[in-house]
C-alpha cells in the first residue's frame, strides 16, 4: 500500500493560486491517485483523480510528473470557502489487501485569509 | 437524487449503553464503506459491505463492533457497551461499484458524531 506524505498545514490568501503537492514513492503501477476535500463537521467530497500528465476539472488541476512519485493539486484562485483538509489517495485497497476502498492520510489543512 | 443519508447526525450515549449508526446509501449504489474519524485525526477505515455480505472488516475492532447491509434497509453499524474511546464522528460512503484502479471516487455522508459519556 503506497505510502503519500504531504504538507501538515498551508496558509494563502484569498485570489491566489494554491498548489499542495504529495509525494508518493512506492506508487504501483496500477494505482490512480485521487484527491478529497473534507470541511469541518462534513464527509470527504471528491475533487480529482488522474493517473499521468495533467487533469483538470471544473474545481482543480492535477499534476503527475513522469514518474508518478508526487502530484501536485492546483487550486486556482482560492476564496474563504475552500478552507479545508486536502487529503492525497493513492490506489485502492484494503488493510488486508483483499478488497478495494479508499485510505486517508493526514492530509493537508488548507487555511485561507482574506 | 439524494446523497448518502446518516442518521442520527448527533449521538449521545452512557457507557455500557449500545450505539446504533444507520447508512442509507445513494440510489443505485450497492456497495458501503464505514470509516470512523477521532478528533484531529484522519479517517480510518473500518468496513466494506455489498448488498448482505461483509466484503472486508480487517479495520474493524474485533469486540462489540458489527456492520451489517440488508437486502432492504440502511447499513448498520452497531456499536455495543459503548466507551469513552469509542466518541468520534462515523463517516458511511457508498459507490455504485466496487472501487477500482481507474473509479476511486466515492460519496460520503455528513457522519454521526458519537459522544460517549
Amino acid at each position: 500500500l503506497a505510502k503519500t506524505t504531504q504538507p501538515i498545514s498551508m496558509d494563502s490568501y484569498e485570489g491566489q493560486e494554491v498548489n499542495i503537492t504529495c509525494s508518493h514513492n512506492n506508487i504501483a503501477t496500477n494505482d490512480y491517485i485521487t484527491w478529497y476535500q473534507q470541511f469541518p463537521s462534513q464527509g470527504p467530497r471528491f475533487i480529482i483523480q488522474g493517473y499521468k500528465t495533467k487533469v483538470t476539472n471544473e474545481v482543480a488541476s492535477l499534476f503527475i510528473p513522469a514518474d508518478r512519485k508526487s502530484s501536485t493539486l492546483s487550486l486556482p484562485r482560492v476564496s474563504l470557502s475552500d478552507t479545508a483538509v486536502y487529503y492525497c489517495l493513492v490506489g485502492a485497497r484494503t488493510l488486508s489487501g483483499s478488497a478495494r476502498q479508499l485510505t486517508f492520510g493526514s492530509g493537508t489543512q488548507l487555511t485561507v485569509l482574506p | 437524487n439524494a446523497g448518502v443519508m446518516q442518521n442520527p447526525r448527533h449521538l449521545v450515549r452512557r457507557r455500557g449503553q449500545e450505539a446504533r449508526l444507520r447508512c442509507s446509501p445513494m440510489k443505485g449504489h450497492s456497495h458501503v464503506y464505514w470509516y470512523r474519524q477521532l478528533p484531529e485525526e484522519g479517517l480510518k477505515f473500518m468496513v466494506y459491505l455489498q448488498k448482505e455480505n461483509i466484503i472486508d472488516e480487517s479495520g474493524m475492532p474485533k469486540e462489540r463492533f458489527s456492520a451489517e447491509f440488508p437486502k432492504e434497509g440502511p447499513s448498520i453499524l452497531r456499536i455495543q457497551q459503548v466507551v469513552r474511546g469509542d466518541s468520534a464522528a462515523y463517516f458511511c460512503a457508498s459507490s455504485p461499484g466496487g472501487l477500482g484502479r481507474g473509479n476511486t471516487e466515492a460519496f460520503f455522508g455528513q457522519g454521526t458524531r458519537l459522544t460517549v459519556v
